[in-house]
């Protein structure tokens, strides 16, 4: 079975712009959250989409934003880029409403 | 607010030598807890997990970590570590509502980084 894919895999960005990033579940996982890794703040939960509808959200401001389609294929978009916003940001997906989470190989995301 | 604590940041072993990576959590109800591991320029795996049952879970490479309810803690072990364990090491956590099924929101710590010396 293939893994969670995301894409792209590395990504410049200016200061002000917005940014969209994709991330392909594990074929039949219909759960899909992402993650923002910083080496100052770690692992931090941005949002979870079950069956197209936002389930949990974390703590980030909103700018960030996602979606979910019909496939469970998932888009996370951030606007008014800032240079905070550089990081590493990780797709999960898993099988159902209690299962572990498998994690795709991330999005690198530099702002300058 | 749920919060995962990792005690070692950084612990340096020679082969063969037994490790111990201390979980904590903070959390009154139900959990489902979680150790990932990151290897260098690799993305994050599953090492093990718990969901409910025998306190004592095995993992693959010969992980095992046990869940202690009144401590809650959840420490990662392995008897003889090689130089391949090298890597950065994360406890996780999810809530699980009463009557509900986990959130699917994981809390991680701020993650351990091992190295194994050859």
């Amino acid at each position: 079975k293939a893994g969670v894919t995301q894409t792209p895999r590395y990504l410049i960005k200016t200061r002000g712009q917005q940014v969209t990033l994709s991330c392909s579940p594990i074929s039949g996982h219909r759960s899909v959250s992402w993650y923002q890794q910083t080496p100052g703040q770690g692992l931090q939960f941005l949002f979870e989409y079950f069956s197209e509808t936002q389930r949990n959200k974390g703590n980030f401001p909103g700018r960030f934003s996602g979606r979910q389609f019909s496939n469970s294929r998932s888009e996370m978009n951030v606007s008014t880029l800032e240079l905070g916003d550089s990081a590493l940001y990780l797709c999960a997906s898993s099988g159902g409403l209690r299962t572990e989470q498998y994690f795709g190989p991330g999005t690198r995301l530099t702002v300058t | 607010a749920q919060s995962v604590s990792q005690h070692n940041h950084h612990v340096i072993l020679s082969e063969a030598a037994s490790l111990e990576l201390g979980c904590n959590y903070s959390y009154g109800g139900t959990v489902n807890l979680f150790w990932y591991v990151q290897y260098p320029g690799q993305h994050l795996q599953l090492l093990l997990k718990y969901f409910s049952g025998d306190p004592l879970v095995k993992g693959i490479k010969g992980f095992e970590a046990e869940f202690i309810k009144s401590k809650f803690s959840f420490n990662l072990r392995k008897p003889s570590v090689q130089w391949s364990d090298t890597a950065e090491y994360f406890c996780a956590v999810t809530s699980v509502p009463h009557g509900s099924s986990n959130t699917g929101k994981l809390i991680f710590g701020q993650g351990t980084t091992l190295q194994v010396k050859p």
